[in-house]
């Protein structure tokens, strides 16, 4: 029962080259979000899909990019790293059944950016 | 603008104290109040809160909302080494995207 699986673990990028993070859900959710957790500043929401097809921006899109092909699958984007993108991305999926439901998360990306 | 306000940001206290962590609010159209519990990688869901007065319990941590304040505090009592994390707070405002704002988080740190 994997839940929500993020893939790399770890990355360390050099500024103004590019990556891709991956999210995974085995649960059939409806919802993923994608986050940043920097030290301080609380978790922060970067984008965020109401389904296959569909995303729209949170509280910190400048500089990401996201894509959900699939509806187990959410990407996020870095074009061109910078330093200030150094931070610990969690993704979160969550069900869209009767009443409200709790978002799941995965265990996070660190990422470095140098 | 929604927010999420929590304190204290970090404590630190002795095995067997109790502890209290609170959470206030102000967004547009609240649905719930949601607890997380952080230790060293995912948030790992506690409990959720809908209504005002009904206490949530699991084990030793318990959680009440109150709706026409706008707080909501996270009790745990006879605390453990174990408890140590970081005590995320985070609020489902309404309509068609069910977005999370989350509070900074309160640091707790049991010592032995």
């Amino acid at each position: 029962n994997a839940g929500v699986t993020q893939t790399p673990k770890f990355r360390v990028l050099k500024t103004g080259q590019s990556m891709t993070l991956l999210c995974a859900q085995d649960m059939n959710h409806e919802y993923m979000y994608w986050y940043r957790q920097d030290p301080g500043m609380g978790l922060r929401l970067i984008h965020y899909s109401v389904g296959e097809g569909t995303t729209a921006k949170g509280e910190v899109p400048d500089g990401y990019n996201v894509s959900r092909l699939k509806k187990q699958n959410f990407l996020l984007g870095l074009e061109s790293a910078a330093p200030s993108q150094t931070s610990v991305y969690f993704c979160a999926s969550r069900d869209t059944g009767a009443g409200n439901q709790p978002q799941h998360f995965g265990d996070g990306t660190r990422l470095s950016i140098l | 603008e929604d927010k999420v306000v929590q304190s204290p940001l970090s404590l630190v206290v002795h095995e067997g104290d109790t502890v209290t962590l609170n959470c206030s609010y102000e967004v547009t159209n609240f649905r719930s109040l949601l607890w997380y519990k952080q230790e060293k990688k995912a948030p790992t869901f506690l409990f959720m809160l809908t209504s005002s007065g009904i206490e949530k319990k699991s084990g030793r941590l318990s959680s009440i909302l109150d709706k026409k304040e706008l707080f909501s505090i996270l009790n745990i009592t006879a605390t453990q080494t174990g408890d140590s994390a970081i005590y995320l707070c985070a609020v489902h405002s309404g309509g068609s995207n069910y977005k999370l704002t989350f509070g900074k988080g309160t640091l707790l740190t049991v010592n032995p």
